[in-house]
């Protein structure tokens, strides 16, 4: 069964905070993300990762840094965390190579508040 | 610049009739879409997906309808069941050789199935 898992369901930090999100998967994917989901925006891309120690930035990057040491593991990184950063975050992974790798495998998601 | 909408963001439907939710999409170049369903503290789930060279693509209960030429699709489910009440993300991807897949997302869709 097909597995990704981050660090914390629930997370509470101060404004200025650096606050580390780590995510694990299982499946030997080549290609990561992170996502934030906010009340009608929708899932907007922050930063992927198709390789280890590659990372590109997506729709939202500004505030945010990432980090791919390990093919499993993708760690996303707020310097100094503010209030606006306060969101769902969603790591995911996925195949690469054939059409059906387009399918994107969630973890359950970090409800991040910032004080 | 939104590239995936999904204009209604809420849907109520009676138990045993049929849903269908709707998106749009701008980017002539994606060539695969998907839907998943979230439930409230969970991740997205994949639910079917779609190739740009079909119209439609049945699973069960659930059907996808592509129209390219309007830049359209439609998930029906028939019939609808309370446990289907969640939030449906389209998604859209692009062949681009080295991306990492990306997906883009659309802002989502509140089901409601009345008993």
């Amino acid at each position: 069964d097909v597995k990704v898992t981050q660090s914390s369901r629930y997370l509470v930090k101060r404004t200025g905070e650096k606050v580390f999100l780590e995510c694990v998967q299982d499946m030997d994917h080549e290609n990561m993300f992170w996502y934030r989901q906010d009340p009608g925006l929708g899932l907007r891309l922050i930063y992927f990762s198709y390789d280890v120690k590659m990372k590109e930035k997506g729709d939202i990057p500004e505030g945010y840094s990432v980090s791919r040491e390990k093919k499993e593991r993708f760690s996303l990184i707020l310097e100094s965390a503010s209030t606006n950063q306060t969101s769902m975050y969603l790591c995911a992974s996925s195949a690469t190579g054939t059409a059906v790798s387009y399918e994107q495998y969630f973890g359950p998601g970090t409800r991040l508040t910032v004080t | 610049d939104q590239q995936v909408k999904q204009n209604s963001p809420s849907l109520s439907v009676q138990e045993g009739r049929i849903s269908i939710l709707n998106c749009d999409y701008t980017n002539s170049m994606f060539d695969y879409f998907l839907w998943y369903k979230k439930y409230p503290a969970e991740g997205p789930t994949f639910l079917i997906s779609i190739s740009s060279i079909k119209d439609k693509n049945e699973d069960g209960r659930f059907t996808v309808f592509l129209n390219k030429s309007a830049k359209h699709l439609s998930l029906h489910i028939v019939p609808s069941q309370p446990g289907d009440s969640a939030v449906y993300f389209c998604a859209a991807s692009a062949a681009d050789f080295g991306s990492g897949d990306k997906l883009t997302f659309g802002t989502g869709t509140r089901l409601a199935v009345r008993p």
